[in-house]
């Protein structure tokens, strides 16, 4: 299994400003995902994060608002800018594990950042 | 467009009871499904993976099965505990994953 790491784990931001949140794979992964949860809610996909190219977004979701990077196979970050009181949420980082070069489709989650924009 | 829906949305049970959530999915392509759970304030515990050669799986006193061919999943818990509460969801794909809407999970010592 994959142990994923995210910081910050909770901030406090104001309206307008951009956070970056970080996501460390203790191990190489094939992919790599950012999930948003709302309050009460369940995880919504924001986008794939692609090792050495641009991430592929959901419905919804755009690159100048959520813009991600990954350079290398274990690391990921999302930022979420310009922000405002509807993007409080909480964001997941994920990943799929391989074993090997066998991709096994399990998927693990980092603990989370939550953030409140006020 | 895939959809995954849980069924029911919230359950309190006394300890010691068996119980099953449900997850059903609109498109029943081949997928892997997955159930996890989530404590309060935490992140997603991976509990079972079910691939999509695969019937079910079982863990400990948790089973889960798969029909890919009616769209649904079940998870079923076998005497339940004041520990096993939590959110319990499920997520179904193969390259990106889409979540159910979760099952609010009580066991009442």
């Amino acid at each position: 299994s994959a142990v994923i790491s995210q910081k910050p784990s909770r901030d406090i931001c104001q309206r307008g400003t951009s956070l970056t949140i970080q996501c460390q794979v203790d191990s190489q992964v094939t992919m790599m995902f950012w999930y948003r949860q709302q309050p009460g809610q369940s995880l919504t996909l924001i986008a794939t994060a692609n090792q050495g190219s641009e991430a592929t977004y959901e419905s919804g979701f755009v690159i100048d608002k959520f813009p991600i990077s990954r350079p290398n196979l274990t690391f990921s970050t999302l930022t979420v800018s310009n922000m405002s009181p509807e993007d409080s949420s909480i964001y997941l980082c994920s990943a799929k594990s391989t074993s090997g070069s066998i991709d096994t489709g399990e998927l693990f989650f980092g603990e989370g950042s939550r953030l409140t924009v006020l | 467009k895939q959809e995954v829906t849980q069924i029911p949305a919230a359950l309190s049970v006394p300890e010691g009871e068996n119980l099953v959530l449900n997850c059903s999915f609109t498109d029943s392509a081949i997928y892997n499904l997955q159930w996890f759970r989530q404590d309060p304030g935490k992140g997603l515990t991976s509990l079972l993976l079910i691939q999509s050669s695969q019937r079910e799986q079982t863990s400990g006193r948790l089973n889960a099965s798969l029909d890919k061919s009616s769209g649904r999943s079940t998870l079923y818990i076998a005497a339940s505990q004041p520990g096993d509460s939590a959110t319990y969801l499920c997520a179904v794909g193969l390259y990106k994953y889409i979540f159910g809407t979760g099952t609010r999970l009580k066991v009442l010592a």
